[in-house]
């Protein structure tokens, strides 16, 4: 069955430590992978996501995200979190040619200040 | 220009009751989805529309969920006989289009169900 896991459902940081949220996948075929972000009070929206060429995607607000499918891993980054990247971070995947993407439960980040 | 809008934003309704949630996507956007996240979980996708046209309504969690489209844009998920498991926070998203698998979904603030 297809499937995403999120390892770590609860992150507490403190400012400037560097992120990393982990996302695994079950997908069979080429697979599309998305990371999207729902601060507090707002909408779910795009962060970064990945299609074909580089492995190595860069999205919004300094967050980066790398394909490894040896692993069925989709990894986010930031090398330095600020407070206001506090929010819930969602992985996603979808079949190319599809429709229906799959999202993970979800990892809720805190940043200290 | 206006994002993805949802009504109601809060319902609260008795088990055994029908209830209807309104879906107004971004103008333009062809493609329109429905997802549910239940307390602690993902996003369970429900039904997607191209157009008017459902292709799959395989999520639907059982027959008491149906969801239309009318004229490319607005949408109605209504769930019949509600039960205490249907509580959930209900999302819409669109995209300009559908069928590529990359398209970025756009979503809405959802709508709180509570059945009581």
């Amino acid at each position: 069955a297809q499937s995403v896991s999120q390892h770590n459902h609860h992150v507490i940081l403190s400012e400037a430590a560097s992120l990393e949220l982990g996302c695994n996948y079950s997908y069979g075929g080429t697979v599309n992978l998305f990371w999207y972000v729902q601060y507090p009070g707002q909408h779910l929206q795009l962060l970064l996501k990945y299609f074909s060429g580089d492995p190595l995607v860069k999205g919004i607000k300094g967050f980066e995200a790398e394909f490894i499918k040896s692993k069925f891993s989709f990894n986010l980054r930031k090398p330095s979190v600020q407070w206001s990247d506090t929010a819930e971070y969602f992985c996603a995947v979808s079949n190319t040619g599809g429709f229906k993407t799959i999202f993970g439960a979800g990892t809720r980040l805190f940043v200290k200040a | 220009g206006a994002g993805v809008s949802q009504s109601p934003s809060n319902k609260v309704t008795e088990k055994g009751k029908d209830v209807e949630l309104r879906c107004d996507p971004i103008s333009g956007h062809t493609a329109l989805y429905w997802y549910r996240q239940s307390l602690g979980q993902g996003l369970e996708f429900l039904i997607y529309f191209q157009g008017n046209s459902a292709p799959d309504k395989s999520g639907l969690p059982s027959d008491r969920f149906s969801a239309e489209r009318t004229g490319g844009s607005v949408s109605t998920l209504t769930i019949q006989r509600t039960q205490q498991e249907d509580s959930a926070v209900y999302l819409c998203a669109s995209s300009f289009e559908a069928g590529r698998g990359q398209e970025t979904q756009y979503f809405g603030p959802g709508t709180r169900l509570l059945v009581l």
